[in-house]
Formats: structure tokens, sequence, C-alpha cells
């Protein structure tokens, strides 16, 4: 069974800052990787996807790898802004029914 | 990025009725849709994957009969919370891919979500 865990599971830090969030899952046979935003109280936006053939994706000033072997995928944001805070949620494609399995998310807070 | 758009985006209903959730892609088909279920400060549990014209395929430990799944179009899914109670109570969001001009293997997305309150 998938498991995907999100490291740190909440983020504080000032404007400006370059930051890295951790996605890592338990097995390494995905189809694809994709980081979401979710806003509070909102559905899920659509950051960047990776497929398990790719080792990186960029959008902006984010900045996505995955490292499929070892099980683990970051997410780079860039000169983070105030409204960059949300959660930040991984999510690995796996199996013949192509299910979605969720890590545990990323609180981040960008303070002025 | 394909728009997915979910109704209502809240509802208060009392313990014992039932409340229809619904789930359109509005600029592609979606012959598979998901729904999802989110606890507070939880991440999203899959609770079933809805399919065109046959029965929806439900997880491990959800109740088909009180968590109707309709997929009568090519462009819209429905959740129906049947004989609601206060457990109920979350944050439900549904996805969909679009499979026919992205491939299976397609990104995902998602609604913005329906807040259930049973009271």
């Amino acid at each position: 069974k998938q498991e995907v865990t999100q490291i740190p599971a909440a983020l504080s830090v000032p404007e400006g800052e370059n930051l890295v969030l951790n996605c890592s899952f338990t097995d390494s046979a995905i189809y694809n990787l994709q980081w979401f935003r979710q806003d509070p109280g909102k559905g899920l936006t659509s950051l960047l996807l990776i497929q398990s053939s790719q080792r990186e994706q960029t959008s902006g000033r984010l900045n996505a790898s995955l490292d499929k072997s070892s099980g683990r995928s970051t997410l780079y944001i860039a000169a983070s802004q105030p409204g960059d805070s949300a959660t930040y949620l991984c999510a690995v494609r796996t199996g013949t029914a192509s299910k979605l399995t969720f890590g545990t998310g990323t609180r981040l807070q960008v303070t002025l | 990025g394909a728009v997915v758009s979910q109704h209502p985006s809240w509802v208060i209903c009392k313990s014992g009725t039932s409340v229809k959730i619904e789930c359109r892609s509005l600029d592609f088909q979606a012959t598979t849709m998901f729904w999802y279920r989110q606890f507070p400060k939880q991440s999203l549990m899959l609770m079933a994957t809805s399919n065109e014209g046959s029965k929806a395929t439900y997880e491990q430990g959800v109740e088909k009969d009180k968590f109707l799944i309709n997929h009568a179009s090519l462009t819209l899914s429905t959740l129906t919370v049947t004989s609601a109670h206060p457990e109920d109570s979350s944050f439900y969001i549904c996805s969909a891919r679009d499979v026919v001009n992205g491939g299976w293997y397609t990104e995902a997305f998602f609604g913005q979500g329906t807040r259930l309150t049973v009271v």
C-alpha cells in the first residue's frame, strides 16, 4: 500500500526567502507525481505534474524534482511571497486504477 | 487548465436528510471522476471512483448505500449523502482528468469542494 509523507508539517518563513518542501513515498512504482496548493476551505489547484520519466518541472518561481528510485520529491519555492501562504499537497499516481494517493500536506505561512 | 466545477460550495442539512453534490467538467469530457473526503487539517482520502455509464468503484470502508454516486453523462457526476448524520460532516472534493486530450496519466483537476455540515 502506497504511503505518502510530507515534511515539515508546517513552516513559517519571512517574505523573500527561498524554501523547500519535501514529499516521500513508499512505493517507487509510480506513474507520476503532482503538487497541489490548497487555500483554507477551498479546493485544490494543480501546480506541477512530473511524469515518472522526468526529473523535474518548473513553473515560474516553482521547481519540482523527482527521484523515483529513492521515493522522494521536492518543491522549491523561490523568493516567497505572502500570497504563497497555503497548504501544499503532493500526490502520487500508482496502480492500474490510476488512483492518487495524497500526502499529509505542509502548511506554509509567509510573513511580511 | 481544465475546469471542474462543484456545487454547492457549502450546505447545512438536518440529520436524517439527504444531500446531493454535483461535480461538472466544464470544458472537457470526463469518463472517470473521483470523490474525496477531507477532515479538518487532514489530507484527502479517496472515497470512490465514478465511471460514466457504469457503477462506481468504492474504496474499502466506504458505505456504497450511504454515499450514492451517479455518473450519468460525460460531464456530470453526483454524490448523494443519504440519511446524513453529524459524523458525515466533512469537506467533499471531486476530481476529473481530461483523458481524451491528455491521456490516462494526465494531471488531475479538482473542484472547489463542498463543505457539508449536518446538524
